[in-house]
């Protein structure tokens, strides 16, 4: 139990599709993020929500569309992807705060698109 | 200048073996360096973390050494165990901006395999 949770764990979906993408935090953190995992690559954060505001979006398409509703949820939507946005998305949280706080990660969703 | 360069890529060591991981940075604006182990079907998990105010951390069988004007960093791993196999990350944060939460940069990760 990583305090994380991500759901669905697989998704498999056509290019033309709308699915989103859950994560819910029981950790009482403020900071929520989306990594995308590609084999043999680095993970690539996506974007950043504190206390519910993005403040990070790291020039990623805009079929890929965030909402962070409040701290503990945040979700991740869907549409008209391409078959390399076929990875592993991870969910993190952290609380903010001075000094940097470590980020806690669920088990992510792997994603196939079709 | 905000990569993070990790090698070896794969790494083979026999039960009750050193492993050593090893990590390069550009950046000295960063100012936090983390290790995450991640095992199949999991996400990664923080294992250990050091500033660049020592030059040594040590948490059980691992330990971390840093080498701020090399700008550089290592895991060991001592006494490998078939359970330690798994995929380590390092990292490295960027405190500030607009966001004010620590953005990790990570390496490419190094998988690992110990053998029994």
């Amino acid at each position: 139990e990583t305090g994380v949770t991500q759901t669905p764990r697989h998704l498999v979906m056509g290019m033309t599709n709308k699915k989103s993408l859950k994560c819910e935090q029981h950790l009482g953190h403020n900071a929520m993020y989306w990594y995308k995992q590609s084999a043999k690559k680095p993970l690539e954060l996506m974007f950043v929500y504190n206390f519910k505001e993005q403040t990070e979006n790291n020039s990623v398409p805009s079929r890929f569309s965030p909402e962070c509703p409040n701290s503990s949820h945040l979700f991740l939507h869907l549409h008209t992807l391409q078959p390399e946005d076929s990875a592993l998305y991870l969910c993190a949280s952290s609380t903010q705060g001075s000094g940097n706080q470590p980020q806690h990660f669920g088990d992510g969703t792997r994603l196939s698109i079709l | 200048q905000q990569q993070v360069k990790q090698s070896p890529q794969s790494l083979i060591v026999q039960k009750g073996g050193i492993s050593i991981i090893n990590c390069a940075y550009e950046n000295t604006a960063f100012d936090y360096f983390p290790w995450y182990q991640q095992f199949p079907g999991k996400g990664p998990a923080l294992l250990i973390a050091i500033r660049p105010d020592v030059s040594e951390k040590k948490e059980g069988r691992f330990t971390i050494s840093f080498n701020k004007s090399a700008k550089q960093f290592s895991l060991h791993i001592m006494d490998s165990q078939p359970g330690d196999s798994a995929t380590y990350f390092c990292a490295a944060s960027v405190w500030g901006g607009s966001s004010n939460t620590g953005k990790l940069i990570f390496g490419q990760g190094t998988t690992l395999q110990v053998k029994p």
